[in-house]
Order: C-alpha cells, then structure tokens, then sequence
C-alpha cells in the first residue's frame, strides 16, 4: 500500500466549528488531492496541490481551504463545519504525470468519516 | 462541463453470473480512463486504459476503452461473492504541469449472491 495516512479516521462535531483533518504521505509525491464521496456522487475533488504552497481549487471547493507547508502533509480545513458537509473525505497522491512509465494512477488514504451534527 | 456517467448504479447477480459494467465521459483534455474497486474502505486501482481497443486483464476482469465513442466498459467473468463492491470509473483529465486529475462517475454497486 502507499504510504498514506489520514487522522482523524472519524469525526463528530457541531455546526458552525471548525474542523481540520490531515493527509500524511511518506512517498515524497508531490501532487495530493482531497476528495469528499457522498451516496450517489461518487468522488469529487475538492481542492489539490502541485506542491509545496502551491494549490487550487476543485469542483466542490466552497466552505473548504487548504495548506500545504512541507511536501508530506495536506490540511483540509472546514471553516465552520455545516451538516451538508458530513461526508466521507479521501486523500489521494501521485506522482507527477510524466514520471517513470509516463501514466500513474493516484492512491487513496483510508478516508474520514466526518459527521456535523 | 465535464461529466462521467456510470450504469448501470446498481446490479444484482449470481455467482457465477458475467456481469458487464459501463462507463460514459465527455471530458477535455483526456489522458486516460480509470477503473478503481471500492469496498468499505479507500478504492483500489483496477485498471488503466490509455487507448482504444486494447484490452486489458486481470484474471476474472477485463476492459476496454472506446475513445471515439467516448466509453468504457468493465467484465466481470464468473462472479464470486468477494466481487460484491462499487465499481468507480474516473477520467484522469490534465490540469497544469504534470499533475491530473480525476472525474470521477457515480460508481456502480455491485452485489454478488451466492
């Protein structure tokens, strides 16, 4: 398995506090993704980064930021959790595009399990 | 706007049943297609498909990629239970130096029973 972690692996919280959960990888790749899945949508893309401090925004970005300080961590902040956003959130990293074979697929963490009551 | 779009959402068989799952797309700046299994945890990657009629296989599965006709499809040949999961198809779409990302369908259920 890629080396991937996410903490917390579940959360409950209360409408309008804040949240931040934490991608942890030990593969030195530098592009990481934060995704949300909800019945029905499969995944989206909320927000993704290409490096260190460099990031941008997904399809499902609004009431979510980002930060990317060093290479292996990948915040996702909830700046006043709302119950639409009780979901599960995958963290995913890859390899740039055009490395080793040129295709690379991305690798997901194990997910949290975010509940905003 | 970018769309995948996966049928059937959800499927039930025997074991033993061969199961055929679909995958649509219109998606710019394509790179490749994506089959990933979800079972109660994180997906894990299937397959990769990067051109048109080249199959591609792993034991009981197999799939294909139309790019003129913008599709996918996934086999599933004599079905066992532990292939009960969600089927996700993906497009991985370019976005700026090197990286990509995903587009994901709405996955497929799918339930094998004995």
């Amino acid at each position: 398995d890629a080396g991937i972690t996410q903490s917390p692996r579940h959360k409950v919280t209360e409408t309008g506090t804040p949240v931040t959960l934490r991608c942890h990888q030990t593969e030195n790749h530098r592009y990481m993704y934060w995704y949300r899945q909800d019945p029905g949508h499969g995944l989206r893309l909320i927000h993704y980064s290409y490096g260190v401090k460099d990031t941008d925004k997904g399809e499902v970005s609004d009431g979510y930021s980002v930060s990317r300080s060093k290479t292996e961590d990948f915040l996702l902040t909830l700046e006043s959790a709302t119950s639409s956003q009780t979901s599960v959130y995958f963290c995913a990293i890859s390899p740039p595009t055009f490395s080793g074979s040129g295709y690379n697929e991305q690798f997901f963490g194990p997910g949290t399990r975010l509940t905003v009551l | 706007e970018d769309k995948v779009v996966q049928s059937p959402l959800s499927l039930v068989v025997h074991e033993g049943d061969t199961v055929t799952l679909n995958c649509s797309y219109e998606v710019t700046n394509f790179r490749s297609l994506l089959w990933y299994k979800q079972e109660k945890k994180a997906p894990t990657f299937l397959f990769m498909l990067t051109s048109s009629g080249i199959e591609k296989k792993s034991g009981r599965l197999s799939s294909i990629l139309d790019k003129k006709e913008l599709f996918s499809i996934l086999n599933i040949t004599a079905t066992q239970t532990g292939d009960s999961a969600i089927y996700l198809c993906a497009v991985e779409q370019i976005i700026i130096q090197g990286a990509q990302k995903l587009v994901f369908g709405q996955g497929t259920r799918l339930t094998i029973n004995p």
